[in-house]
């Protein structure tokens, strides 16, 4: 069935270091691919998406990167803060014929100051 | 505030019991999802409307769980006779999408706990 896999499960990285963290999912129809941050005792927050034409999106300190071939995205943080900590989910959205988004399993990102 | 809202926050309740959950969207949005979420794991797709028709559910959503959309705005989800398995956060989301595929908001949810 549908499937996302995301790696890794938790990151710690130095203040000012970058993160990285990837995802790879199953079903060739999806076309929209959006990565969420989630605060503890809030919702997700979409931070950056991107869509199957297009191989890259940067917006400040973030980046995505997509490889349809190989079914694969990955989400670039530079210059990492404090307040990047947090949970970070990558998601696909299934298109053949619904809207759903299928999740990936969460990245605990730790930025330590 | 003109997010989605979802009520209550937290519900605490005991097996068997009965529990609804309500969600009111982003008001020009047409596509409504609900979510759970486990500790430590990502969001599991329930269902989804657009406007107030019920478009697909879950085999995760069993037969003690219903949801509705009256009129395309506010959603309710209830579950009958709780049980401990169904402690979760349950999330509540809304999309504006013409076609395609739309962002979607999520709501700060509604955490669940079955004693």
């Amino acid at each position: 069935g549908e499937n996302v896999e995301q790696h890794p499960s938790t990151l710690s990285v130095q203040e000012g270091d970058s993160a990285v963290i990837k995802c790879t999912y199953s079903d060739s129809a999806s076309n929209y691919f959006p990565w969420y941050k989630q605060e503890l005792g809030k919702g997700p927050q979409l931070i950056i998406d991107i869509r199957s034409n297009v191989g890259e999106k940067k917006d400040q300190r973030i980046a995505v990167t997509l490889n349809k071939t190989a079914k694969h995205f990955s989400l670039h943080i530079t210059e990492t803060q404090p307040e990047d900590s947090a949970v970070y989910f990558c998601a696909a959205s299934i298109t053949s014929g619904t809207y759903k988004y299928i999740f990936g399993t969460g990245t605990r990102l730790k930025v330590l100051a | 505030d003109t997010g989605v809202s979802q009520d209550p926050r937290h519900k605490i309740t005991k097996r068997g019991q009965n529990v609804t959950f309500r969600c009111d969207p982003i008001s020009e949005h047409n596509r409504l999802y609900w979510y759970r979420q486990t500790l430590g794991q990502g969001p599991e797709f329930l269902t989804y409307f657009q406007n107030e028709a019920q478009l697909e559910k879950s085999r995760l959503l069993s037969d003690r769980f219903s949801a509705e959309r009256p009129k395309g705005s506010f959603s309710t989800l209830e579950i009958q006779r709780t049980e401990q398995g169904d402690s979760a956060m349950y999330l509540c989301a809304s999309s504006l999408a013409l076609r395609g595929t739309g962002e979607l908001f999520f709501g700060e949810g509604s955490r669940l706990t079955v004693l």
